[in-house]
């Protein structure tokens, strides 16, 4: 099981600021993803990373962005928050090859007043 | 498309009975399938994987995997109230080892009644 740690568990901010989720992993997994999720409805992915300097675009379209420049950190970053970026934002990790289980981290908890 | 189904409930069972949660796939190449539990307000943690067709057990939980027919299913026995949760199904679909994406149901909710 990976250890996933996500930070801030909670953010309530104001519309037009930026922000930054931090997601990182002690495991050394080379592939990381970031998951879009409202309450009560199904996961989407909206980023995700094989490697370093690899970043990739998931299958929701999303205003946010993402880095990936060490191998155990994964930011999400909103340049402008909008209240339509309300939701809960959920990282998760998997290992090198030969591993294929993919874990979660605790998430956070987004809102954009 | 490629998609994951699972029975779309919510299921609800007595305490001490058993719960079945069901999902089928589009993609024929599939390799690897997870059965994760997503308590309300939390992250999905992962309780299952199965690769090979069959079953395979795990204390209460047992998965089953039919590749033939895209049909991979979760039975808990015995089932208790602190089971009550969504059960997402997750497939990594492909066969040719690159993709290393998980596509998810939307999740049966299950309540355990005392």
């Amino acid at each position: 099981e990976a250890d996933i740690y996500q930070t801030p568990r909670y953010l309530v901010i104001g519309t037009g600021k930026k922000i930054t989720l931090e997601c990182s992993q002690t495991m050394g997994h080379d592939k990381m993803y970031w998951y879009q999720q409202d309450p009560g409805m199904e996961l989407h992915l909206i980023h995700y990373s094989y490697g370093v300097n690899s970043t990739e675009k998931g299958d929701l379209s999303s205003e946010s962005t993402v880095s990936r420049i060490r191998t155990e950190h994964f930011p999400l970053t909103l340049e402008s928050a909008r209240p339509s970026h309300t939701s809960q934002y959920l990282c998760a990790s998997r290992g090198a090859r030969g591993s294929r289980e993919q874990y979660f981290g605790p998430g956070t908890r987004l809102t954009v007043t | 498309q490629k998609e994951v189904e699972q029975n779309s409930g919510p299921l609800s069972v007595p305490e001490g009975a058993i719960a079945s949660l069901n999902c089928t796939y589009s993609d024929r190449g599939s390799q690897s399938f997870f059965w994760y539990r997503q308590y309300s307000g939390k992250s999905p943690e992962l309780i299952m994987s199965i690769y090979s067709n069959g079953d395979k057990e795990d204390g209460r939980f047992t998965a089953q995997l039919n590749k033939a027919s895209q049909y991979v299913s979760l039975l808990i026995r015995d089932s208790q109230p602190s089971d009550s949760a969504t059960y997402l199904c997750a497939v990594n679909m492909g066969s040719g080892g690159s993709n290393y994406k998980l596509t998810f149901g939307k999740g049966t909710l299950l309540t355990v009644n005392p």
